[in-house]
């Protein structure tokens, strides 16, 4: 199985950047992905890592480090409508997907 | 553009009834996936089914059953629900090879 670590809350300012990390621990490893979810919406795609690295995708970054188990996420020039969870979630061998807790974003003005 | 369209999108139950949460996705995607989601507890795997025909358990299977006739349909079934079941549930579907999911709106079932 999957053991996906993610801070619970982040708080911070418009304009400001903020840097979301997940740890994992898993039996199998193909891809992590980002998600984002607004209240009371489904989650949607947000960037997704398979090699180690940075990929970048307008104000979303997202970092993988397979031998450290970890990777997060980086958001530039915060605005009000990032203020939303962000999942963290790891792709097995057999393509199931295992999400973290989230991490609920509160930008403030 | 459907996606995935799950039904119904709130229900409330009584406990010991037998109910079922359809979903339907227009994309062919192989792969198709029953999460539910808690406070504090984020989304958990019930069921998956990686192409037509099969299904497997995910991390929370018990009371929940799937079945997967065809490529479009993967409805869940609670046999007898228990207010434990109270959630929003999700439905996803995926292409095996790409592996980003697509997600429904969601179910919310309460049950008392």
């Amino acid at each position: 199985g999957q053991n996906i670590d993610q801070p619970t809350e982040m708080t911070a300012t418009e304009g400001a950047i903020v840097q979301i990390n997940c740890t994992y621990q898993t039996s199998g490893f193909n891809g992590l992905f980002w998600y984002q979810q607004h209240a009371g919406e489904a989650p949607t795609f947000l960037s997704y890592n398979v090699l180690d690295g940075l990929e970048e995708k307008g104000r979303f970054s997202s970092f993988l480090s397979r031998s450290k188990g970890y990777s997060y996420l980086l958001l530039k020039e915060l605005q009000m409508k990032d203020s939303a969870s962000y999942l963290c979630a790891v792709r097995d061998g057999d393509y199931k997907l295992s999400f973290g807790a989230g991490t609920t974003v509160t930008v403030r003005a | 553009i459907a996606g995935i369209t799950q039904a119904p999108t709130s229900q409330i139950l009584a406990a010991g009834r037998r109910m079922t949460l359809r979903c339907t996705q227009d994309m062919r995607h192989n792969a198709m996936y029953w999460y539910r989601q808690d406070l504090g507890l984020g989304l958990r795997l019930i069921h998956y089914s990686n192409t037509a025909g099969t299904t497997g358990k995910g991390e929370v299977p018990d009371g929940y059953s799937v079945s997967r006739a065809n490529t479009d349909d993967f409805p869940l079934t609670l046999a007898s629900a228990v207010p434990s079941q109270t959630s929003v549930y999700f439905c996803a579907s995926s292409d095996r090879e790409n592996g980003e999911l697509f997600f429904g709106e969601g179910s919310r079932l309460t049950v008392l």
